[in-house]
């Protein structure tokens, strides 16, 4: 089974803070995703990548950066903590289909 | 951006009931999945669907693709209080990997 693991399931961070989130998959796939989720907002999309040191804007990538220097793994940086970046924070990668898997979420609170 | 619409937003039903789940669309996807996800947890993939009109069965959910590919429903027969959680559908638009998510329908099942 595909394993995708991020490395915190909750997070309290102050304004200001430089944030790493980290998302690990054992599958050797190509592409991995950085969601946030919000209640009544759903999932968005906020960097992919399709390949080691490969990166694409999504539809929110305002106030994030991202990092694949390794295939397996993709890091979500907030480079200053903001209160409306508190959210779920939603991993997935997939292979040469569309198809998802996800890791289990980061609950980040910024306070 | 491709929007995905989901009806209805909530659903409240004693177990053993039927229900469908919508999923619409003004533009054509390639391929089409339904995921479920169980609050405080990652969405876990139920089943993609690629050919329009196409119908799939797991278990007592039953998929289907709409003949012109921009829309789908997701029917679950005698529901059973396992099934409660946040239903998604996501579409991928051709040669992409990348998802557009509805928002969701969430469903509690009540004993």
């Amino acid at each position: 089974d595909v394993k995708v693991t991020q490395s915190s399931r909750y997070l309290v961070k102050r304004t200001g803070e430089k944030v790493f989130l980290e998302c690990v998959q054992d599958m050797d796939h190509e592409n991995m995703f950085w969601y946030r989720q919000d209640p009544g907002l759903g999932l968005r999309l906020i960097y992919f990548s399709y390949d080691v040191k490969m990166k694409e804007k999504g539809d929110i990538p305002e106030g994030y950066s991202v990092s694949r220097e390794k295939k397996e793994r993709f890091s979500l940086i907030l480079e200053s903590a903001s209160t409306n970046q508190t959210s779920m924070y939603l991993c997935a990668s997939s292979l040469l289909t569309s198809e998802a898997f996800f890791g289990q979420g980061t609950r980040l609170t910024v306070v | 951006t491709q929007l995905l619409e989901q009806s209805p937003q909530f659903l409240s039903i004693q177990e053993g009931e039927n229900l469908t789940v919508y999923c619409n669309s003004s533009s054509v996807f390639s391929s089409l999945q339904w995921y479920r996800q169980e609050p405080g947890e990652g969405p876990v993939l139920l089943v993609t669907v690629v050919t329009g009109g196409e119908v799939k069965k797991l278990k007592r959910l039953t998929f289907q693709f709409g003949d012109a590919r921009k829309d789908s429903s997701l029917h679950i027969t005698a529901a059973q209080p396992g099934d409660t959680g946040l239903y998604l559908c996501a579409g991928a638009e051709a040669g992409s990997y990348q998802l557009t998510f509805g928002k969701g329908t969430k469903l509690s099942v009540i004993p």
